[in-house]
């Protein structure tokens, strides 16, 4: 059974770091593109970040850019987001999710962020 | 940006036939999938490549994809398919459509 659970998330001031894993089991991590995708409070869903098999290549949504970095070890079978410069409107419940042919089959329980002071 | 537009909400009776559109430039060029979403709980594929269904997601789920909109079809809806849906198309990045809250009543 594919499972993949989050952690790490929780209260931040403004402008501080905050590092979030997702510990994955059930399939091959290695042979999976992975995501994180975020859900602000009572809103749609956003791609934040992605990263290939070996970790080679990594992509950001826009906003994020400079400011967090994905990575992964694929020996531990785990996903990462370092967040960096955090602001209120990073404050959300970030997904990890598994890529498959462009779409997401699956997906964490979600660990929420809340940037505040 | 690739921006990707659906109902805020739609409505159903039960044991009617629901359809959520998902509207984006050309969105027929590309594969179209979607997600269903109950309230506090995580996102679950139940269309994907425009009209395919993962195991375990009932038949009563279909899709279809065509110029500028996909959409997705719920025949004999019930209860428990009240939720939020969500398209997701890909342009150079994975984009999401805004959500659609199917009330089912």
């Amino acid at each position: 059974e594919v499972q993949l659970v989050e952690s790490g998330g929780g209260l931040v001031q403004p402008g501080g770091s905050l590092r979030l894993s997702c510990a994955a089991s059930g399939f091959t991590f290695s042979s999976y593109w992975m995501s994180w995708v975020r859900q602000a409070p009572g809103k749609g869903l956003e791609w934040v970040a992605n990263i290939k098999q070996d970790g080679s290549d990594k992509y950001y949504v826009d906003s994020v850019k400079g400011r967090f970095t994905i990575s992964r070890d694929n020996a531990k079978n785990s996903l990462y987001l370092q967040m960096n410069s955090l602001r209120a409107e990073d404050t959300a419940v970030y997904y990890c999710a598994r890529e498959d042919s462009m779409y997401f089959d699956y997906w964490g329980q979600g660990t929420l962020v809340t940037v505040s002071s | 940006s690739y921006e990707l537009t659906q109902p805020p909400s739609v409505s159903v009776s039960p044991g009617q036939t629901a359809s959520i559109t998902c509207s984006g430039d050309e969105l027929g060029d590309k594969y179209a999938c979607w997600y269903q979403q109950k309230p506090g709980q995580s996102p679950v594929l139940v269309i994907y490549q425009d009209s395919k269904r993962p195991s375990g997601i009932p038949e009563r789920f279909s899709g279809s994809n065509s110029g500028n909109t996909a959409t997705l079809t719920i025949s004999g809806t019930q209860a428990m398919d009240e939720a939020d849906y969500y398209c997701q198309a890909w342009d150079n990045s994975p984009v999401f459509g805004g959500g659609t809250k199917l009330t089912v009543l």
